[in-house]
């Protein structure tokens, strides 16, 4: 069985400085996709970011990044000039190419200080 | 794009009740999921729809719960009847095959049962 792992309950970083989030998974797949997603106090799950695991390059939207490492199978997230709106829980998700069951990770809250 | 959309935002229940969930799905996708987010167990896929059709319903909790989807722009979730520990936020998601099936979630329903 696919499993997510997120071994930081809570992380915590200074207005515009760099942070990382740790997402490691278990499987015995190929080919498979990893998300990111945000879920801010209103609680709507918000995607940050996505990779491939065939991709080799690891994804970028602006201040957000991965450092996909397939071979240790760890995904994490990092977060560039973090902004008080960064401020929500983050989910590392796992899901099997051609399988709709996406799995998720518990979870980390990230807290900004200004 | 108006999203995933999902009513009621919140719902206050006493046990015992039924309950009703619905959802509009992304105009276009042809993937719905129904996932239960709880502190205890975290985010759990209950069931998806593809196509309109029941594709795995495994997650589903036990009998008092079942989903429907009568057509591309509308499914429900209902529980009957109600239990406390069903309380919890229900969040709907879709996705168009094609997309990386990247998964889009609605905002949640908030269901409290006394």
């Amino acid at each position: 069985a696919q499993t997510v792992t997120q071994s930081q309950p809570e992380m915590s970083v200074q207005e515009a400085e760099t942070v990382t989030l740790s997402c490691t998974y278990d499987t015995s797949e190929s080919d498979y996709y990893l998300f990111w997603y945000k879920q801010p106090p209103s609680r709507q799950m918000i995607l940050v970011i996505r990779q491939e695991a065939y991709k080799q390059q690891n994804a970028t939207e602006n201040r957000f990044s991965v450092n996909f490492q397939k071979a240790a199978k760890s995904f994490s997230l990092k977060i560039s000039d973090s902004q008080l709106g960064d401020a929500a829980m983050y989910f590392c998700a796992y899901r099997k190419h051609n399988n709709n069951d996406m799995r998720f990770g518990a979870g980390t809250r990230l807290t900004v200080k200004p | 794009d108006a999203g995933v959309i999902q009513s009621p935002r919140h719902e206050v229940t006493e046990m015992g009740q039924e309950v009703t969930l619905r959802c509009k799905p992304i105009s276009g996708h042809n993937s719905l999921f129904w996932y239960r987010q709880t502190m205890m167990r975290g985010l759990e896929l209950l069931i998806y729809f593809n196509n309109n059709v029941p594709i795995d319903d495994s997650g589903m909790p036990e009998d008092r719960f079942s989903a429907k989807m009568p057509n591309a722009s509308f499914s429900t979730l209902k529980i009957q009847p109600s239990e406390p520990r069903d309380s919890a936020v229900y969040f709907c998601a879709s996705s168009f095959s094609g997309n990386q099936e990247t998964q889009y979630f609605g905002p949640g329903t908030r269901l409290l049962v006394l």
